[in-house]
């Protein structure tokens, strides 16, 4: 099955400070890959996600890249401000394939990130 | 819109003792999962519904059964509570593959 490594554990930046949080994953059949926020005592909630024929995103202060040569994507987050603090999570699904597997997600193990004022 | 509710936000089991966690959608998703989330380990699946009465098993199954009699609802049970089961759990629906996943609250489960 699919492993998804993600680095740092945790993240301390400046309030106005870039952030960049960086997933890899084994499995070449993966091709969509989301990233998840989880606020304290909340559910994780989806903030972006790319597909495998795309190499960069952006939403206002959120980019994430994809390299599938090197399969490894990648989080930024500019202009941090503190209510960016939270756990980051990435995830790779592979959409593909003749069984209906559902939307069986291979979640990384997070990022805590911290923004200090 | 309530999303995704999940029953109870807190429960603690005695080892050996049973229990049902629950889990409900009001978006008409297909789509529905149960993950366990432990520190430093990420959230891991556990089974997941592709439909009314169609159900299978993720990564960690052991201990667990569930069963999808209708869209809404989708119960994850524990047959014999342990404490290696001591942990988050989240529920989540999808409209298809490959879309964004809606979470639920969670619940904190402890196995004493």
């Amino acid at each position: 099955g699919e492993n998804v490594e993600q680095h740092p554990s945790t993240l301390s930046v400046q309030e106005g400070d870039s952030a960049v949080i960086k997933c890899t994953y084994s499995d070449s059949a993966s091709n969509y890959f989301p990233w998840y926020k989880q606020e304290l005592g909340k559910g994780p909630q989806l903030i972006i996600d790319i597909r495998s024929n795309v190499g960069e995103k952006k939403d206002q202060r959120i980019a994430v890249t994809l390299n599938k040569t090197a399969k490894h994507f990648s989080l930024h987050i500019t202009e941090t401000q503190p209510e960016d603090s939270a756990v980051y999570f990435c995830a790779a699904l592979a959409l593909h394939g003749a069984r209906d597997t559902g939307n069986q997600f291979y979640f990384g193990t997070g990022t805590s990130l911290t923004v200090i004022p | 819109n309530a999303g995704v509710t999940q029953t109870p936000k807190f429960q603690v089991l005695k080892t050996g003792q049973s229990m049902t966690l629950q889990c409900a959608q009001d978006m008409n998703h297909e789509y529905m999962s149960w993950y366990r989330q432990d520190p430093g380990m990420g959230l891991r699946l556990i089974h997941y519904s592709v439909g009314a009465g169609i159900t299978d098993q993720g990564e960690v199954p052991n201990g667990y059964n569930v069963s999808r009699s209708t869209t809404e609802d989708f119960p994850l049970r524990l047959l014999s509570a342990a404490p290696s089961q001591t942990s988050v759990y989240f529920c989540a629906s999808s409209y298809k593959r490959g879309t964004e996943a809606f979470f639920g609250q969670g619940t904190r489960l402890t196995v004493v």
